[in-house]
């Protein structure tokens, strides 16, 4: 049973225009949420996360957003450039301090 | 620090062979995590150690695998008796515990990648 979601496989976008990655989540013992970026042949990077305490957490030009209600969170990258092609991993936790549990990803193109 | 370091990147080996990942984590980070992807799905939790003690194990961590931290530092990953379904990529992640709503990020080594031929 997949308690993180990410229903879109892939995205393209042009240079310059905004990137919206999805993330949904049926546990709602969940309290904490990651974004990683994964390159070819590497580990998984943290990006940005936020807890459910808040709404909106911003870093530069990536912004995470939570609906607890909607259980669903987005991740935006305005302006997208050509380095953040790339896979996007949502990842969630409840506050017992348990290990990520990571979703299925989404790959991001920016096409110049 | 150079951060999680993983050993070997790449590794072949003939079905029914035994196999051992080694993991060398940030130094100052106590807890260790062994994750495991395959093609089109994100990382899957297998175990993960708080300093020595092996805290938790996924059912996906059958009798094949064992995993150990022996002196709360490097880890190490055994596959016994190796499957054609053992193929994938091993990433071990390390951080420090965080209360309620601490960062928590992992952060992960590049991984090896398993071939099971």
């Amino acid at each position: 049973d997949q308690q993180v979601k990410q229903n879109s496989p892939s995205l393209s976008v042009q240079e310059g225009r905004i990137s919206i990655l999805n993330c949904d989540y049926t546990n709602s013992m969940f309290d904490y949420f990651l974004w990683y970026k994964k390159y070819p042949a590497e580990g998984p990077t943290f990006l940005i996360s936020i807890s459910s305490i808040k709404d909106k957490n911003e870093d530069g030009r990536f912004t995470v957003f939570l609906n607890k209600s909607a259980k669903h969170l987005s991740l935006h990258i305005v302006p997208s450039q050509p380095g953040d092609s790339a896979v996007y991993f949502c990842a969630a936790r409840d506050s017992g301090n348990t290990p990520l549990v990571f979703g299925k990803g989404t790959r991001l193109s920016v096409i110049a | 620090d150079t951060g999680v370091s993983q050993d070997p990147r790449h590794k072949i080996t003939k079905r029914g062979q035994n196999v051992t990942f080694r993991c060398d984590p940030i130094s100052e980070h106590n807890r260790l995590y062994w994750y495991r992807q395959t093609l089109g799905q994100g990382p899957e939790f297998l175990t993960y150690f708080q300093n020595e003690a092996q805290l938790e194990k996924s059912r996906l961590l059958s009798d094949r695998f064992s995993a150990e931290r022996p002196k709360g530092s490097f880890s190490t990953l055994e596959i016994q008796r190796t499957e054609q379904g053992d193929s994938a990529m091993y990433l071990c992640a390390s951080s420090l515990p965080t209360k309620g709503t601490g960062t928590g990020g992992y952060t992960f080594g590049s991984g090896t990648r398993l071939t099971v031929v």
